[in-house]
């Protein structure tokens, strides 16, 4: 089946610094990924669509400039939170699409102290 | 706007069925998706129905789907404790592939 990465699993810094998330499509071509938010027992919020070659779409309410969105390859979406903050501890999501077919990665745990 | 509503927790006892429910709102929905979460993991695909169709079988899961009352539910053959997480039902807007999810069932399997 189709299997989507994600690195790093957890990560944990400082106020001010930025952080690099990167999602991978490993046994397919995705034109389309997504990244979503998660908050401790919540749902998942959409907070962008990202487009291979193309700029990321935002949903309302998503700071582009806080969160850079990179779809340099069919296979790779990265997600950069710039300058975090302790708000931005969440657990980041990113999915893949094929077809009709959308395939999750295993998240990505940050925590801003 | 789009919205997708759950029932928050459901407990039943191993061997039972769980019938989980969920409502929406977008007529436009082309498809509907179930997935579950385990405790600090990504989203498991479960399965997923077309919005013409109004029910899809799927060894121990059987969906079901009510267009006319944006009803979904998804039902769990035989119950076991692996299958205690989190279940979120999921639409997808047309022709923009976003998915809006519901706010997730915590479903407890007892032994």
């Amino acid at each position: 089946g189709a299997v989507v990465s994600q690195h790093p699993s957890w990560v944990i810094c400082k106020s001010g610094t930025s952080v690099k998330i990167e999602c991978r499509s490993l046994d397919f071509q995705a034109t389309t990924m997504f990244w979503y938010r998660q908050f401790p027992k919540q749902s998942l919020m959409l907070m962008a669509t990202s487009n291979e070659g193309s700029k990321a779409t935002y949903e309302q309410g998503v700071e582009k400039d806080k969160f850079l969105i990179n779809h340099a390859s069919l296979t790779l979406s990265t997600l950069t939170v710039t300058s975090a903050h302790p708000e931005d501890s969440s657990f980041y999501i990113c999915s893949a699409r094929a077809g009709d077919e959308q395939f999750f990665g295993p998240g990505t745990r940050l925590t801003v102290l | 706007g789009e919205d997708v509503e759950q029932s928050l927790f459901l407990s039943v006892r191993e061997g039972d069925s769980s019938v989980i429910n969920c409502t929406y709102t977008d007529s436009s929905s082309t498809y509907l998706y179930w997935y579950k979460q385990e405790p600090g993991a990504g989203l498991q695909l479960l399965t997923y129905i077309f919005s013409n169709m109004d029910m899809k079988q799927d060894q121990r899961l059987t969906v079901l789907l009510n267009k006319k009352d944006k009803h979904l539910s998804l039902r769990i053959a035989d119950t076991q404790t692996g299958d205690s997480a989190i279940y979120f039902c999921a639409e997808s807007i047309e022709s923009s592939y976003k998915l809006i999810f519901g706010s997730g069932t915590r479903l407890l399997v007892r032994p």
